[in-house]
């Protein structure tokens, strides 16, 4: 079975500054696909960034960046110099090789970023 | 590209009436999901479809929930007799499984209230 854990209910941060949002998760699977997802008040899911269990090279896209950690099976986004439409929830995703293609969400973070 | 539509966004019944939720999902991806989402909570697996074909089906899915895809390309959620535990959004999703990514994209959703 798959599990994801995103520690975090809510975080409040203030205009431009860098904000973190854990993600560990749970699978018996050798080969796995971990995703970001970001959920703005409007309620659309907007996927973000997908990573192969195979590959830990880390990623940075703009102001995001994600980095993934198979020995603390850890996924963990950060938003440098974060800004109010950063604003949402966000929530990581599990895909296991093994079965069929569903994926498995955390609870999700809700990001209040505050002018 | 056009992306995922849902129809309706919104649907308010009285318990013990049935619904009918529509996705039509990007036009080349042949793989279909729904999931729902409650208050506070991440998305839910419910069931999956290959082209025509009902892959996997969640134990979430008792039998007043069935699902179609007869052609392949949009697909129906029906709720019988609904409950006022069934109150959620009801997410579609689709990916491809030709593209070699698998990343799914979501629609907006269809908010269902139950009275």
């Amino acid at each position: 079975a798959q599990k994801v854990t995103q520690a975090q209910t809510e975080i409040s941060v203030v205009e431009k500054e860098d904000v973190t949002l854990d993600c560990v998760y749970e699978t018996r699977d050798t080969t796995y696909y971990l995703f970001w997802y970001k959920q703005p008040p409007s309620g659309e899911l907007v996927f973000l960034i997908r990573r192969n269990s195979f590959d830990e090279q880390n990623e940075i896209s703009g102001r995001y960046s994600w980095n993934f950690q198979k020995s603390t099976s850890s996924f963990n986004f950060t938003i440098t110099a974060s800004q109010v439409v950063d604003s949402a929830v966000y929530f990581c995703a599990l895909r296991a090789n093994s079965g069929y293609s569903t994926l498995t969400f955390g609870k999700g973070t809700m990001l209040l970023v505050s002018p | 590209d056009t992306g995922v539509s849902q129809n309706p966004r919104h649907k308010i019944t009285k318990r013990g009436q049935n619904v009918t939720f529509r996705c039509d999902p990007i036009s080349e991806h042949n793989r279909l999901y729904w999931y729902r989402q409650t208050l506070g909570q991440g998305p839910e697996f419910l069931t999956y479809f290959q082209n025509e074909a009902q892959l996997e089906k969640s134990r979430l899915l008792s039998d007043r929930f069935s699902a179609e895809r007869p052609k392949g390309s949009f697909s129906t959620l029906e709720i019988q007799r609904t409950e006022q535990g069934d109150s959620a959004m009801y997410l579609c999703a689709s990916s491809s499984q030709t593209s070699g990514r698998y990343e799914q994209f979501f629609g907006p959703g269809t908010r269902l209230t139950v009275l």
